[in-house]
């Protein structure tokens, strides 16, 4: 079975902290992506990320960055927390192609900022 | 106006019951159309996908897509308390582009 974790399942911050999430996928999955998901908002993409060193900014990257340095682990990194970055947090990875469809998600993280 | 569109529910039955949970959408280039779940604390799981128009069957679980209209449905049969979770909708495809977009999710309760 495909595994993805997530470093925590909660965390509280205090604003202007720089905040690191960190996920990590065992099938050698070559994409992975960030979302956050809100309320009546759903899941909202972040950042993803095709290949080792290669980012791409989603729906939302603002105040939002990444770090792939290997192929496993995708880190979402809060440069300087908001309360409006409280959230939940997904990670998720998939292999290419058409199994784009079924993406692996991680637990969550939930972030409180305050 | 939000690209999918699910009602959030939350959404209660009696056990056994038939439940039908649906999505519209307004990008006419979506090709592939999914069905996440997502139990409390939990990350979502893909239950199933299709490719265009059509019906697709997997158990007690028949998801059902019209293009034409822009709406798509799941339905439950014979629903089950431990199908009591929240159900994301997901599109992606053609010059929509290959990254998923989902719709807020609704919340199943099935009460024993």
């Amino acid at each position: 079975d495909v595994k993805v974790t997530q470093s925590s399942r909660y965390l509280v911050k205090r604003t202007g902290e720089k905040v690191f999430l960190e996920c990590v996928q065992d099938m050698d999955h070559e994409n992975m992506f960030w979302y956050r998901q809100d309320p009546g908002l759903g899941l909202r993409l972040i950042y993803f990320s095709y290949d080792v060193k290669m980012k791409e900014k989603g729906d939302i990257p603002e105040g939002y960055s990444v770090s792939r340095e290997k192929k496993e682990r995708f880190s979402l990194i809060l440069e300087s927390a908001s309360t409006n970055q409280t959230s939940m947090y997904l990670c998720a990875s998939t292999p290419p192609g058409v199994r784009e469809n079924e993406q692996f998600f991680g637990p969550g993280t939930r972030l409180t900022v305050l | 106006q939000k690209e999918v569109e699910q009602d959030p529910g939350p959404l209660s039955v009696p056990e056994g019951a038939i439940v039908s949970l649906n999505c519209t959408y307004s990008n006419s280039a979506f090709q592939y159309f999914m069905w996440y779940r997502q139990y409390s604390r939990k990350g979502p799981e893909l239950l199933m996908y299709t490719y265009s128009s059509g019906n697709k069957e997997d158990g007690r679980f028949t998801a059902q897509v019209d293009k034409s209209s822009k709406y798509i449905s799941l339905f439950i049969r014979d629903s089950q308390p431990s199908d009591s979770a929240t159900y994301l909708c997901a599109m992606r495809g053609g010059n929509a582009g290959n990254m998923l977009t989902f719709g807020g999710g609704t919340r199943l309760m099935v009460k024993p």
